[in-house]
């Protein structure tokens, strides 16, 4: 298993300026995902970030609006830059590790942005 | 495109009441997860479903995947008011050398006391 943290929690910022999201895991990880979740809605993936190499981004996720660092294999950074209303939404980032019987997902709490 | 589709989107039942919740995915996948998510909080992970006619089952709650249906079913036996929350199915892809976990559009259930 594996236990995530995400800073900070909430924010609420002024468009236009950007806006940079930790996730701090308690084990080494492979892969972390980056996500977002509208209210009521599901999840998007945003983009898959391994160690020591670039973030894979979805379809309709670039990254200049959304650079993600890497530099270890217990944390990462998403950054949502130039940010608008239309980006208010939770950024969750998760993990694949080794559950009780096989590799499974888990999840930080999120971070709740509210773009003005 | 992979796609994972859930139905019902809303589900209201009646304490006592069985109701089943399905999970369609589009194409061949190893695994596949059910979640549950209370409002304001992040997933927490029920079952993970590794092969054809794989059965979980944990307290009123019953997981089932048929690989080739392309189908996993999360039966509620009994609801109680505690199961009310969201929940989401997902299957993992490897495509073009990326992997990914992919999502359904998520069932909400409220059980009714």
């Amino acid at each position: 298993s594996a236990v995530i943290s995400q800073k900070p929690s909430r924010d609420i910022c002024q468009r236009g300026t950007s806006l940079t999201i930790q996730c701090q895991v308690d084990s080494q990880v492979t892969m972390m995902f980056w996500y977002r979740q509208q209210p009521g809605q599901s999840l998007t993936l945003i983009a898959t970030a391994n160690q020591g190499s670039e973030a894979t981004y979805e379809s309709g996720f670039v990254i200049d609006k959304f650079p993600i660092s890497r530099p270890n294999l217990t944390f990462s950074t998403l950054t949502v830059s130039n940010m608008s209303p239309e980006d208010s939404s939770i950024y969750l980032c998760s993990v694949e590790s080794k559950g009780r019987i096989s590799y499974e997902q888990y999840f930080g709490p999120g971070t709740r942005l509210t773009v003005t | 495109e992979l796609k994972v589709e859930q139905n019902p989107l809303f589900l209201s039942m009646q304490e006592g009441k069985n109701y089943t919740i399905y999970c369609n995915y589009s194409t061949t996948s190893d695994r596949l997860y059910w979640y549950r998510q209370d409002p304001g909080k992040s997933l927490e992970s029920l079952f993970v479903l590794l092969s054809n006619g794989a059965v979980k089952q944990e307290g009123r709650l019953m997981a089932s995947l048929d690989t080739k249906a392309r189908l996993s079913t999360l039966h509620i036996t009994a609801a109680v008011h505690d199961l009310s929350a969201t929940y989401f199915c997902a299957v993992d892809s490897y495509t073009s050398g990326t992997y990914k976990y992919i999502f359904g559009t998520g069932t909400r259930l409220k059980v009714l006391a």
